[in-house]
């Protein structure tokens, strides 16, 4: 069955450092998404990806955030500097149909990030 | 901001009985409904979803039931078993909401024998 792979699983990075999370998509899925769950709280929208260009973004998504799809399989998140309270699982997701559709979005297994 | 609450952190189900867990919206604009099952070290997985044009959906041993006038929805384990000892996510998004999903805070199910 097709999947959502993400790596790095486990990141731990100082405080200030740039980090990047990669993700590869299902192969003909179109539309990208990530979301990320601090330890102990609810799983948060960040920012939604199609054709290139970032569809929609939380606020949480703010200018240390950025992201790309660099190649046809990859879609990365890059958090240019940073912060104790970035630390959190990172979850890629995919979907195959657009907003208004099923919703129903593929996830993968999650980057943990550890801000020290 | 929690739009979509999910008031019970844990809930403990003999196997074989019936599990509920319960959410709660507070946004009118949502109109479909997803459920969400994680694992340890997993990413969550879709289980079962409902548009706000019905008021039950059934796949096999899950259904869930959604009460708009109440803005409540629920979903019914049965019967449980050891394997759904999971966190269960309620989300919530709508119409031309490019499938940004709200969740709640998720339910630890433990299904003990």
């Amino acid at each position: 069955e097709p999947e959502v792979t993400q790596t790095p699983s486990h990141q731990v990075t100082q405080m200030g450092q740039e980090v990047i999370l990669r993700c590869v998509p299902i192969s003909n899925h179109l539309y990208f998404y990530w979301y990320r769950q601090i330890l102990g709280q609810k799983v948060e929208f960040l920012v939604s990806f199609y054709n290139n260009e970032i569809s929609e973004k939380s606020e949480i998504f703010d200018d240390q955030f950025s992201v790309e799809r660099p190649d046809g399989s990859n879609f990365t998140l890059k958090i240019r500097s940073t912060k104790l309270e970035d630390s959190a699982m990172y979850f890629c997701a995919s979907s195959d149909r657009p907003g208004g559709g099923t919703g129903e979005l593929f996830f993968g297994e999650g980057s943990r990030l550890t801000v020290l | 901001d929690q739009q979509v609450k999910q008031n019970s952190p844990s809930l403990s189900v003999q196997e074989g009985r019936i599990s509920i867990l319960n959410c709660d919206y507070t946004n009118s604009m949502f109109d479909y409904f997803l459920w969400y099952k994680k694992y340890p070290a997993e990413g969550p997985t879709f289980l079962i979803s409902i548009s706000s044009i019905k008021d039950k959906n059934e796949d096999g041993r899950f259904t869930v039931f959604l009460n708009k006038s109440a803005k409540h929805l629920s979903l019914h384990i049965v019967p449980s078993q050891p394997g759904d000892s999971a966190v269960y996510f309620c989300a919530a998004t709508f119409w031309g909401g490019g499938n940004k999903l709200t969740f709640g805070t998720g339910t630890q199910l433990k299904v003990e024998l």
